[in-house]
This record gives C-alpha cells, structure tokens and sequence, in this order.
C-alpha cells in the first residue's frame, strides 16, 4: 500500500525557515516523480515545486523560486521542501504527493498534509 | 501560465441527480487534464487522468471528457459521499495549474 506521511509543519515568524518532510513506502520511490502542492485556508490548491527521480530536473511556481528548495534522498525513500525567507501568504497545508514514472504531476497518491502557518 | 477555469464555481443537487462540472484551460493542454475530489480536512483524491481515464478504484459513476480547451466531469446518481469540492488540473506544462474548485451541495 503506497503511504506518504508529512511531517515538519507548525509555526513560524516570517522571515523564519522550516523543512517539511515526507516519507514514502510502500512503492519504488527512486522510480517516481514526487511533488509539493499546498493549500491556503480555504483556498483552492497550488502546485508548489517538482523533482525528477534522479533529482536531476526541479521545477517550482514563481512564487516560490529563489526561497523554497525541493529535494530527495532516495536512500531513505524521503521527500523534503526547504522553506526560507517565509511569508504570511505561505501559510497553508503543505501535501506530498507522488507522480508517475513518465508524468512528472500525474498525482494519484496524496500524503494527508501538514500544516504551515507563518505568523509573529 | 495556462489558466483553468471550472464552471460552476458552486452547484446544488439531490441524490440521485446527475450532474456536470466543466473546466476550460486558456490554451490547448491535449488531454492532459486530472480531475480531483476533495472532502473538508481531507486531501485531493485523484478520479480522473488524461481526461477520461479513470483511476484505480474509483467508480464508474465518475466519467471525463473532452480535449484540447473544454473538459467535462460527469457524476451520475449522486450519493451522499459525492458532495465536495471538485478540482480540475492541467499537467501539460509548467507551472501545473488547478481550476478554482466547484462546491458540491446537497440541495
């Protein structure tokens, strides 16, 4: 059964830094795109940032580009988003979610989420 | 940026009722288009990819349509599970890009 857990949310003051983290099992995890998608408070959902299997090739929205940085450690079959420089506008629940082999956000496994609230 | 546009923004309906939910991408996607079913508190649960294919254990009630700019989700026989928030997502390219959402209400 594929699970993906996040972890790592809570809150912090803007400017401040966090590292949500997300782990895979049950699938090949070095075999599959993974991605970051969040969602504001009753807003509706955004995608965030990709990475290749490899680690390769990253891919963020602009919003995000120069402040948020996407990795993996294949080894230990985990996802990460290295968030710096935050803003009130970055809270929301942070979802992992899993892509295909050859479908960078073709997403049919989502993690449960966490929750990032930046707020003094 | 390829903006996704669904209409209704909200729809009410009864059970039993069938109903549509279309979405219109600002320029062609082919049919890379994802449809996706979010309950309050819940994550995005994932119906439909390339259009119309329907992911792994999801009903056959859920059915996708269309190509290019204008995509449809059809819901037959509505059930009390099936009120939520519906979500369309273009994957053709980057930055990936979700339509506003349609609010499913029990009328």
């Amino acid at each position: 059964e594929v699970q993906l857990v996040e972890s790592g949310g809570g809150l912090v003051q803007p400017g401040g830094s966090l590292r949500l983290s997300c782990a895979a099992s049950g699938f090949t995890f070095s075999s599959y795109w993974m991605s970051w998608v969040r969602q504001a408070p009753g807003k509706g959902l955004e995608w965030v940032a990709n990475i290749k299997q490899d680690g390769s090739e990253k891919y963020y929205v602009d919003s995000v580009k120069g402040r948020f940085t996407i990795s993996r450690d294949n080894a230990k079959n985990s996802l990460y988003l290295q968030m710096n420089s935050l803003r009130a506008e970055d809270s929301a629940v942070y979802y992992c979610a899993r892509g295909e082999t050859d479908y960078s956000s073709r997403w049919a496994y989502w993690g449960q989420g966490t929750l990032v609230t930046v707020s003094s | 940026d390829i903006q996704m546009t669904q209409s209704p923004s909200s729809l009410s309906a009864s059970v039993g009722d069938r109903v549509t939910i279309t979405c219109r991408a600002s320029q062609g996607i082919s049919n890379y288009l994802a449809w996706f079913q979010q309950k309050p508190g819940k994550a995005p649960k994932s119906l439909i990819y390339a259009a119309s294919s329907l992911q792994s254990g999801v009903p056959s009630k859920f059915s996708g349509s269309g190509s290019g700019t204008d995509f449809i989700l059809t819901i037959s026989s509505l059930q009390p599970e099936d009120f939520a928030t519906y979500y369309c997502q273009q994957y053709q390219s980057y930055p990936v890009t979700f339509g506003q959402g349609t609010r499913l209400e029990i009328k």
